[in-house]
This record gives structure tokens, sequence and C-alpha cells, in this order.
């Protein structure tokens, strides 16, 4: 079957980083996404890694470990509008069938 | 926002109804993929069109089904709704022309079943 985990939620103040550990076990494996989501919107697209080793795109990186099925997400810098759910997904076969986790809820607190 | 717009935004039915919700992809984009995203949950993947076929499935029963126009548009249907059908249904759109594209979503059809 499939599998992936995220933590619920995690708390953090303005200005400090929150790393969001992401683990999958799933049947196909072409890439693993990051989404963000506010609540009542569509999901957004982050970042995205298909090979070892981290990716930055400006205050948010992501790292994934192919053979540990191990993926995080950092968020630098925090601001209150990045308190939202980040969804962990994995693209099962490169056409966009998305496997996803059930997100983690950052709350961002002043 | 994203070019991918669905309507209606949201929707009330009763159980054994059935429901039609629609979706236009973002122009230039040939394959769109039906999302169910239950409360507190990730988004599950329903089915995929390209070319106005199905190309994909998930663990949905047959009365989830789906279509794709020659605009790419794509409706998704819902026979004989069950209370657990209650959910926001998301539409995502993509080109196919590179893999590990990013999926672009809609804002979603907020579906609730009573």
């Amino acid at each position: 079957g499939q599998n992936i985990d995220q933590p619920t939620e995690m708390t953090a103040t303005e200005g400090a980083i929150v790393q969001i550990n992401c683990t999958y076990q799933t049947s196909g494996f072409n890439g693993l996404f990051w989404y963000q989501q506010h609540a009542g919107e569509a999901p957004t697209f982050l970042s995205y890694n298909v090979l070892d080793g981290l990716e930055e795109k400006g205050r948010f990186s992501s790292f994934l470990s192919r053979s540990k099925g191990y993926s995080y997400l950092l968020l630098k810098e925090l601001q209150m509008k990045d308190s939202a759910s980040y969804l962990c997904a994995v693209n099962l076969d490169s056409w966009g069938k998305f496997q996803f986790g059930a997100g983690t809820q950052v709350v961002v607190t002043p | 926002e994203t070019g991918v717009t669905q309507s209606p935004t949201h929707l009330i039915k009763t159980r054994g109804q059935q429901v039609t919700l629609r979706c236009s992809s973002q122009s230039g984009h040939n394959t769109v993929s039906w999302y169910q995203q239950a409360l507190g949950q990730g988004p599950q993947f329903i089915f995929q069109y390209y070319r106005e076929e199905e190309n994909g499935r998930g663990n949905f029963p047959p009365r989830f089904s789906g279509l794709q126009f020659p605009n790419y548009s794509s409706e998704l249907n819902v026979n004989a709704l069950e209370l657990d059908d209650s959910a926001l249904y998301l539409c995502a759109s993509s080109t196919r022309q590179a893999t590990n594209e990013k999926l672009f979503f809609g804002s979603g059809t907020q579906l609730s079943v009573l």
C-alpha cells in the first residue's frame, strides 16, 4: 500500500525556522513535491525533489533521501502568512498521479 | 491564481442523488486530474483525463465517473451519493510536456451530502 506520514501540527514564532518531516513508502516514485494550502483555498506548489539532496528556493528549502524514504521542508524567517497546511506528495507515475500526506498545519505566532 | 476554474464553489445534495462538478483547465493544459479532499486529510487521487480518455484511476468505485471535452475542460460525476462523499473536490491541470510536472489546482467544489 501507499503510506505518507507527516506531523499533524507544528507551532513556531515569527522569524523562526521550522522543519516539516515527511516519510513515505509508495509503490512508485517519480519525485517528492511540497504544496502549501491555506484554509479554504487550493494547494499551491512550493518545491520538489527528484534526486537526493537539497533544493533551495528563497525562504523555502526541501531535502530528499530516496534510500531512507525521507524528505523535509524547511521554512526560514517565518512570516504570519506562512500559517497554512503543508502537504507532502509523491508523484507515483510522472504524469500527475500523486499520493498526498494528510498535511502539517503550521501555526505562526507573533 | 492558477487559471483553473471550478464550478460550483459549494453544493448541497441529499443521499442517493447525483452530482456533476465542472472544471476548466489552465490555458495550454491538456491533462486534468480530480482529487477528493476530506476535512483534515490530504487530497486523494480519483482519476486523470488526457486526450478525452481516462488515464489512471485511484481507489474509487465506478459511481465516480468523468469526462474530458475537446477544449480540455472536464466533468466529475458522482452517482448514488453517500454521506462519506462530503468533501472538497479539487481539479488540477497540467500539460504532460515533461515528467514531474507540478499540478495547478483550482479552488475546489465543497460538496455536502445530507
